[in-house]
């Protein structure tokens, strides 16, 4: 079965510190990988996805970086985080082709 | 980017009242709907995909409608328990095949 890892589960960061979120995916192969956040009293905003090895889409201009270096692994990063940058961080996953998505457990970070 | 709209925003009901929700989504270019349940803590979860206009899906109390001609669902919960407390996400994908949320119902149940 498939499974879907993310970490850490929380983080208390700096402002102008680095980020770096990691998600990895388990048995499956070249799935579909996002990362949403949500932001207090919003919904769900697609960050960014990525439909195989080093092809990453951006939808929202920001502060955020995002890389693919293997397959099944996803990785959300900033080099210098704003208090903006606080919320929560979901990455997913969907086969290639599909629509439902599977997620991660959630990083919620706050930026201090 | 496109529009899903859910509403209301947050609801809250006593238990035994029966509610519903609504998501609209563009009417063109449509691959599936899904509904997901989010409770806090947890990773949200998927309740029902639909694909064809018409679509009606139900899983115990809760079910779900579709029209795709006019982009619009709906999800019905019959008799809230306290434990139907969580928030409602639906998702649009379209030819694109990356799944477009809403911003979610917040649903609340009283004992």
């Amino acid at each position: 079965s498939q499974t879907i890892h993310q970490w850490p589960a929380t983080l208390v960061q700096p402002v102008g510190s680095p980020l770096s979120l990691e998600c990895t995916v388990e048995g499956t192969s070249n799935p579909n990988l996002y990362w949403y956040r949500q932001a207090a009293g919003r919904g769900l905003q697609l960050l960014f996805y990525s439909v195989g090895i080093g092809q990453i889409s951006s939808e929202v201009p920001q502060n955020l970086s995002a890389s693919r270096p293997q397959d099944r692994q996803f990785i959300l990063s900033s080099k210098k985080l704003l208090l903006s940058d606080s919320g929560f961080y979901l990455c997913a996953w969907s086969v290639n082709g599909g629509s439902e998505a599977f997620f991660g457990q959630g990083t919620r970070l706050t930026v201090v | 980017i496109l529009n899903v709209e859910q509403s209301p925003q947050s609801l809250h009901v006593q238990e035994g009242d029966s509610t519903n929700f609504t998501c609209s989504f563009p009417s063109s270019n449509f691959y599936a709907l899904h509904w997901y349940r989010w409770e806090t803590a947890k990773s949200p979860e998927a309740l029902f995909v639909m694909t064809l206009n018409g679509d009606e899906k139900k899983k115990g109390r809760i079910s779900a409608t579709l029209n795709t001609k006019e982009g619009y669902s709906y999800l019905y919960i019959k008799g809230s328990q306290p434990e139907d407390s969580a928030t409602y996400l639906c998702a649009f994908t379209g030819g694109s095949y990356i799944p477009t949320f809403g911003r979610g119902t917040s649903l609340i149940v009283h004992p």
